[in-house]
């Protein structure tokens, strides 16, 4: 079935400095990407997504580019704020099963000052 | 904001017991999604429904069902409560069921069972 992977965590980096969390999928078809956070305490926003092969979704400083070759979708960001500190979320959506998500495990990242 | 809303925030309950929550979608939306988030399973699809009728089942347990009425609000019932139900259960909603369409997530609804 379809499944998502993403880099485990916690990452902890220093404030200004760039971040990648990497996701790759495994899917049928076609799916659309997406990338949530879900700061502590709260629900999942969307960051980003692309929902075809070389799309590039972005927000907030935050970019990620549909990789249809490596099935990846790496999330990227040239310099951290503390207040990016959250989990990140991975997820496709299958384009013929009605939307439902299927997410990755979550990464972890804490920005320190 | 996402606009989606969750009743309760927080639920405690002992096994055995049977629960409901509830949510309303954005304004418009007509399609709900429930999730669980738990520290071992991660975040899992559990059940859909589109305009009153249900679309997708994930892995949704028998003790487990939902509904959406027409107003377009959604309820999730669970019963036969066991300790291993505790999560966080999100609901979303979006409004087509085409997979490139952004689902807006509810705030969740802590279940505790003691």
């Amino acid at each position: 079935g379809d499944s998502v992977t993403q880099m485990e965590g916690p990452v902890t980096l220093s404030e200004e400095a760039c971040l990648t969390i990497n996701c790759t999928y495994t899917a049928t078809g076609y799916p659309s990407l997406f990338w949530y956070v879900q700061y502590p305490g709260e629900g999942l926003q969307l960051l980003l997504k692309a929902t075809k092969a070389d799309d590039k979704g972005s927000n907030k400083g935050f970019e990620a580019t549909y990789r249809k070759e490596t099935t990846s979708f790496h999330l990227e960001k040239g310099s951290v704020q503390v207040s990016d500190s959250a989990v990140y979320f991975c997820a496709l959506s299958a384009n013929n099963q009605g939307g439902k998500l299927i997410f990755g495990q979550g990464t972890e990242l804490s920005v320190k000052p | 904001d996402s606009g989606v809303t969750q009743t309760p925030k927080h639920l405690i309950t002992a096994t055995g017991q049977r629960v409901t929550l509830r949510c309303s979608p954005r304004s418009g939306d007509l399609s709900v999604y429930w999730y669980q988030q738990s520290l071992d399973q991660g975040l899992q699809f559990l059940i859909q429904y589109y305009n009153g009728e249900e679309r997708a089942k994930g892995n949704i347990l028998e003790r487990f069902s939902a509904q959406q009425f027409p107003d377009l609000h959604s309820e999730l019932n669970l019963s036969s409560l066991e300790l291993g139900d505790s999560a966080l259960y999100f609901c979303a909603s979006s409004a087509q069921l085409a997979g490139g369409h952004t689902q807006y997530f509810g705030p969740g609804t802590r279940l505790t069972v003691l």
